[in-house]
């Protein structure tokens, strides 16, 4: 089982509609939850961070938790063609080292006009 | 958040050579990660680089492959050693700011052939 799991997609929703991006994560000791949005070609560029139950919400973006279920997920709404991109969920534990982000692989949304 | 600078931001280098990539970030900071992603995957640590000591490396990374160093809280390099066509990659730092927030430099795109 992978420790952060994603759909890779492709995830294709209309303009103006709700994209839903999903996430399961394995290590129940699990404290913070991060969103990057990746462009190809580009880095990571942070979205959203969340770190307790329920939802958090950001102009068109709401981070959903679920410690319980072991599942975060990133609702986007009213999608626009420049949100195409690669949807990277984080799961972060603090260790000895500090806060260890682990990745999942992905999720490449197309929002189509 | 903070700016983070890269070089170089690409490079075709021959197998069996090294390059060192340099970490520049305009703020300290007390963290900093060094991170891989290859062709379609998602991002892999490296190591953690410390300030004024040696760097803690993740399972399957070794100092002899890729060493790092962190003179101070402002910049680290990584060196990729001996190369091999396997070493092509994106190779990304990353610092923390805030509450376990990390953020990502531009990347550095390596082509070994």
């Amino acid at each position: 089982q992978k420790e952060v799991e994603q759909n890779s997609g492709p995830l294709s929703v209309p303009e103006g509609a709700i994209a839903s991006l999903n996430c399961t994560y394995s290590d129940r000791g699990s404290q913070s939850f991060f969103w990057y949005r990746q462009y190809s070609g580009k880095s990571p560029e942070l979205i959203m961070s969340i770190y307790s139950n329920g939802d958090k919400e950001d102009g068109r973006f709401t981070a959903q938790l679920n410690k319980a279920s072991q599942y975060v997920s990133l609702l986007i709404r009213d999608s626009q063609p420049s949100d195409s991109a690669t949807y990277l969920c984080a799961v972060g534990k603090v260790t000895g080292g500090g806060n260890k982000l682990t990745f999942g692989t992905g999720t490449q949304l197309k929002v189509e006009l | 958040s903070a700016v983070i600078s890269q070089k170089p931001s690409r490079d075709i280098c021959q197998r069996g050579t090294s390059l060192t990539i340099q970490c520049q970030v305009d703020s300290q900071v007390t963290m900093m990660f060094w991170y891989r992603q290859q062709p379609g995957q998602s991002l892999t640590l490296i190591a953690t680089a410390n300030q004024g000591s040696e760097a803690t490396y993740e399972s399957g990374f070794v100092i002899d492959k890729f060493p790092i160093s962190r003179p101070n809280l402002t910049f680290s390099t990584l060196t990729v050693s001996n190369m091999s066509p396997e070493d092509s990659s994106i190779y990304l730092c990353s610092v923390i700011q805030g509450q376990e927030t990390q953020y990502f430099g531009p990347g550095t795109r390596l082509l070994v052939l």
